[in-house]
């Protein structure tokens, strides 16, 4: 059983384009995240949602929309693609801060943007 | 606001050596959790361990070990006689609840290769 599955696993678009990501996750966990990592591998946090409650959106154009309709789904919507979009997006989910059992990342999603 | 910062971008390293990865972390919360994660060429992130502010014991997993020293803001992870499977980019990272909520901070990782 996957604890934090996303899909696609890859996604190849064009530019102008409107695209979506899920993500689900079995664990239980009360806070689901988004983030972004880029060319140079850098991991950074886009959105926090917890109980489906928005509670952190980092400095991510608005053409990036989350959506948890329930706290075992966080769902990432990005309008008009842009070729800077291009990177590999991880959800990830935690309990308590991360105290228990840490925060557990879905395999990812490689985005090209072309 | 909290940082971690991972000096070594790249380190080279032949089998059987043992290695070191720094990590050294920024926070004012009194209370806060710390993390290695793993990325190998598959590219998931893998959890290795993690570890709280209150807690300074060093802990050893088979090969793995780290070391904790809230005196200098550290939190170094060691491999010993390095395989190749351990090749991958390892990434510190840094949870601070008071200050930052429920948000992973990440240092921008090491490169580890590890030539047979």
């Amino acid at each position: 059983d996957t604890a934090v599955s996303q899909t696609p696993k890859y996604l190849v678009t064009q530019m102008g384009n409107d695209k979506s990501i899920k993500c689900e996750q079995n664990l239980g966990h009360d806070t689901m995240y988004w983030y972004k990592q880029d060319s140079k591998k850098f991991l950074k946090i886009m959105f926090s949602y917890n109980n489906k409650e928005l509670i952190i959106n980092e400095t991510v154009p608005n053409r990036f929309s989350p959506k948890s309709p329930d706290k075992a789904h966080l769902n990432l919507h990005i309008n008009s693609l842009e070729l800077g979009d291009s990177a590999v997006y991880f959800c990830a989910s935690s309990q308590d801060y991360g105290r228990v059992g840490g925060y557990t990342f879905g395999s990812g999603t490689r985005l090209t943007v072309v | 606001a909290q940082k971690v910062t991972q000096a070594q971008t790249e380190i080279s390293v032949v089998e059987k050596e043992d290695v070191t990865l720094d990590c050294v972390y920024e926070t004012r919360d009194t209370t806060y959790y710390l993390f290695w994660y793993k990325q190998p060429p598959s590219g998931e992130l893998v959890f290795l361990i993690r570890r709280n502010s209150f807690d300074e014991q060093n802990e050893i997993s088979g090969r793995y070990s780290w070391n904790f020293q809230k005196s200098t803001s550290s939190f170094n992870f060691t491999i010993t006689a390095s395989q190749v499977v351990d090749s991958a980019v390892y990434f510190c990272a840094l949870s601070a609840p008071e200050s930052a909520g429920n948000m992973l901070t990440f240092g921008g990782g090491t490169r580890l290769m590890v030539k047979p």
